[in-house]
């Protein structure tokens, strides 16, 4: 099966931009989505398709995705931002990343 | 307000059968696709299975094949996760989510999620 690769955690001074990345195979070929959950929440979609911001959600967050490399950028990041993040894909099934820790310091 | 309630976790023995429902509100519910997740306490999200707006199409990931059965009601506008030969490593929170093809199959709705508990 399908398997994509996120760092454990991801750390980023507070108003500086964070990049979280997602590794797998040709992941350029796919439609990458974006979850933040944050502690004790459940999952939001920040990003879908790529690089498709759903309303409500602030333009700081924006995606890519070419070759083996999907990322998910925050730009200015904020106490708030603190969270999990997910990158999913559809391969034969539903697959998500092992999830990055952003930490704002 | 577009929303999904799960209910129905709960603790229960191994070898045992929970019943999960997950009820929707605020949109047309049998337009949409659904789908249950999962996440094992301190661990990442892990998708279950998905069912058709029609509830003719079902998928389940390997690991529940045979376990786990996904159905959905739309005249109750609900889903439903049975689950049976329980084993503690099903202990999670379940959430149900909706799958938005308009959104390129994006799960953009999530329910705020029920625990599950394999412990005897």
């Amino acid at each position: 099966s399908y398997e994509m690769t996120q760092p454990l955690s991801v750390s980023v001074a507070l108003g500086q931009t964070a990049r979280i990345t997602c590794g797998g195979n040709n992941i350029g070929s796919k439609s990458v989505h974006w979850y933040q959950q944050k502690a004790g929440q459940a999952p939001v979609m920040v990003i879908y398709r790529d690089t498709n911001r759903p309303s409500g959600i602030p333009e700081r967050f924006s995606g890519s995705n070419s070759g083996n490399t999907a990322t998910l950028t925050i730009s200015r990041a904020q106490a708030g931002d603190e969270a999990d993040y997910y990158c999913q894909v559809w391969d034969t099934n539903k697959v998500f990343g092992g999830g990055t820790k952003l930490t704002v310091l | 307000e577009e929303q999904l309630v799960e209910s129905g976790g709960g603790l229960v023995q191994p070898g045992g059968s929970l019943r999960l429902s997950c009820g929707a509100s605020g949109f047309t519910f049998n337009d949409y696709e659904m789908n249950w997740v999962r996440q094992a306490p301190g661990k990442g999200l892990e998708w279950l299975s998905y069912i058709s707006g029609s509830g003719s199409a079902i998928y389940n990931t390997d690991s529940v094949k045979g376990r786990f059965t996904m159905s959905r009601d739309n005249a109750k506008n609900s889903v439903y996760l049975q689950m049976n030969d329980l084993r503690a490593e099903d202990t999670a929170v379940y959430y149900c989510a909706r799958e938005n093809t308009g959104r390129y199959n994006a799960f953009d709705v999530w329910g705020q999620g029920t625990m599950v508990t394999v412990s005897s």
